[in-house]
C-alpha cells in the first residue's frame, strides 16, 4: 500500500470551504484513494473514494490530478460538526494480500470554529 | 441492522490478566479487522480475517491472538495484558477481500486500560 502524507492539522471557520491534501507519490496503477472521517470517541466512517479526476457525493468532493500523486478532499461550507480527523488511504483493488501494510496514518485534525 | 457491535465498551485490567474483546457484524461481510488507536495516533491494524478460520497478522500483532469463530464474529484476546496495551480497540468489517479499497465499517470501540 502506498505511503501517504497529510497535514497534521487545519483550522477553519464555519461556512468556509476546506481542502485537505494528501500526498501519495508512489501510488500504483491499480490503487484507489479513499478518505475516512473520525469523530472523537467513534470509529472512522467512509467519506469518499476515487481513482482519477473528480468524484462528488452528498458530503464531499475528491479531486485527483492526472499524475495521481496527490489528492484533495474538499468539504464545502463546513460546520462545527465537521470537526474531526480525516484519513487518506491508498490501496490496491486487486491485491488481497496486503493487510499487513494497511495503515490509516495519523490523519489531519480539522478544527472548525465560529 | 446493528452494523458492527463490540463488547465491552470499557475495561480496566491489571497487568498479567487476560481478556477477550468480542466483535460481531450483521452485514454478511467477508472481511473483519481489529485495530488499536493510541492517543493522538492513527489506527494500526492488529489482525485481519478474510473468512472463517483464516487470520493474518497486521502491523502490530504481538501480544494478541484472534479467532474468527464464524462469518459474523471475530474476537481479540489478550493473554497477559501489559500497560503498553492500553488503547482504544476498534473492530471493522468489509464486504469483499480487497483490503486496500473495500469500505470498512467500524464498531464503536472498546476503551481498555491496563494498570
Amino acid at each position: 500500500l502506498a505511503k501517504t502524507t497529510q497535514p497534521i492539522s487545519m483550522d477553519s471557520y464555519e461556512g468556509q470551504e476546506v481542502n485537505i491534501t494528501c500526498s501519495h507519490n508512489n501510488i500504483a496503477t491499480n490503487d484507489y484513494i479513499t478518505w475516512y472521517q473520525q469523530f472523537p470517541s467513534q470509529g472512522p466512517r467512509f467519506i469518499i473514494q476515487g481513482y482519477k479526476t473528480k468524484v462528488t457525493n452528498e458530503v464531499a468532493s475528491l479531486f485527483i490530478p492526472a499524475d495521481r500523486k496527490s489528492s484533495t478532499l474538499s468539504l464545502p461550507r463546513v460546520s462545527l460538526s465537521d470537526t474531526a480527523v480525516y484519513y487518506c488511504l491508498v490501496g490496491d483493488s486487486q491485491n488481497t494480500g496486503t493487510a499487513s501494510k494497511l495503515t490509516f496514518g495519523t490523519g489531519t485534525r480539522l478544527q472548525v470554529t465560529l | 441492522n446493528a452494523g458492527v457491535t463490540q463488547t465491552p465498551k470499557f475495561q480496566v485490567l491489571k497487568t498479567g490478566q487476560s481478556m477477550t474483546l468480542q466483535c460481531a457484524q450483521d452485514m454478511n461481510h467477508n472481511s473483519m479487522y481489529w485495530y488499536r488507536q493510541d492517543p493522538g495516533m492513527g489506527l494500526r491494524l492488529i489482525y485481519y480475517s478474510a473468512s472463517e478460520g483464516t487470520t493474518d497478522k497486521g502491523e502490530v500483532p504481538n501480544g494478541y491472538n484472534v479467532s474468527r469463530l464464524n462469518k459474523r464474529e471475530f474476537s481479540l484476546r489478550l493473554e497477559s495484558a501489559a500497560p503498553s496495551q492500553t488503547s482504544v480497540y476498534f473492530c471493522a468489517s468489509s464486504e469483499g477481500l480487497a483490503v486496500g479499497t473495500d469500505t470498512q465499517y467500524f464498531g464503536p470501540g472498546t476503551r481498555l486500560t491496563v494498570l
